[in-house]
């Protein structure tokens, strides 16, 4: 089937360490997108790519990174300089930026010990 | 900066019952909304979708109202089902300058 695949769904890390989640597409899109989601919060974007090679900072860049290698691919880091890990992390796709719906997959939670 | 925002974090009704989710949003250029449905612990899903074009557009059971004069849409949701128990979001996906921005969420509850 098709869709937007984040791995893994759950993910424990000590203070210090830094993690990478996964997310792949096998929608041929374009933009990919990394939302964080805080308990009874909406989205606030990460980081998006909108070409293999390219990607912009959103409005909480700060102690992430990302990389996109592959147009199906778009794995963030998160790093130990991020001062409040602990978050749902929502990974999406769309057919390009600003143009149409996002399709979202399910999610991974990470939780800093 | 833009935003769109919902006027209520949580609503309650009784099964059965009309839902109606209210949303404002500040970007006079905005052309076109969306509508999500985010289950616990899973992504959002696309419910309905609106473009400035039209005021009214309805689906299984859904229905959203856009009204530019005020910058206000709603989703309602007829004969609230116990699975229709989630977190409902209104995004816009082309303000200028941005990409898709999100309202908080209004959390609904259906009550037996």
């Amino acid at each position: 089937d098709g869709g937007i695949t984040q791995s893994p769904k759950y993910l424990f890390r000590k203070e210090g360490q830094n993690v990478t989640l996964s997310c792949e597409q096998n929608l041929n899109h374009d933009a990919m997108y990394w939302y964080r989601q805080d308990p009874g919060q909406g989205l606030r974007l990460i980081y998006y790519s909108q070409i293999v090679n390219d990607f912009q900072k959103g409005d909480i860049a700060e102690g992430y990174s990302v990389s996109r290698e592959k147009k199906e691919s778009f794995p963030l880091t998160v790093t130990s300089a991020q001062k409040n890990p602990t978050a749902f992390y929502l990974c999406a796709g769309s057919a390009g930026i600003n143009t149409g719906e996002l399709f979202f997959g399910e999610g991974s939670r990470l939780t800093v010990l | 900066g833009e935003s769109v925002g919902l006027h209520l974090p949580t609503l309650s009704v009784q099964e059965g019952d009309n839902s109606i989710i209210n949303c404002a949003y500040s970007n006079s250029a905005s052309d076109y909304f969306i509508w999500y449905k985010q289950e616990s612990g899973k992504g959002p899903q696309f419910i309905i979708d609106i473009r400035s074009n039209m005021d009214k557009r309805q689906g299984q059971r859904v229905t959203v109202l856009l009204n530019k004069t005020v910058k206000h849409l709603s989703l309602q949701i007829a004969a609230t089902q116990p699975g229709d128990s989630a977190v409902y979001f209104c995004a816009d996906p082309r303000p200028e300058g941005q990409n898709f921005v999100f309202g908080p969420g209004t959390r609904l509850s259906v009550l037996p």
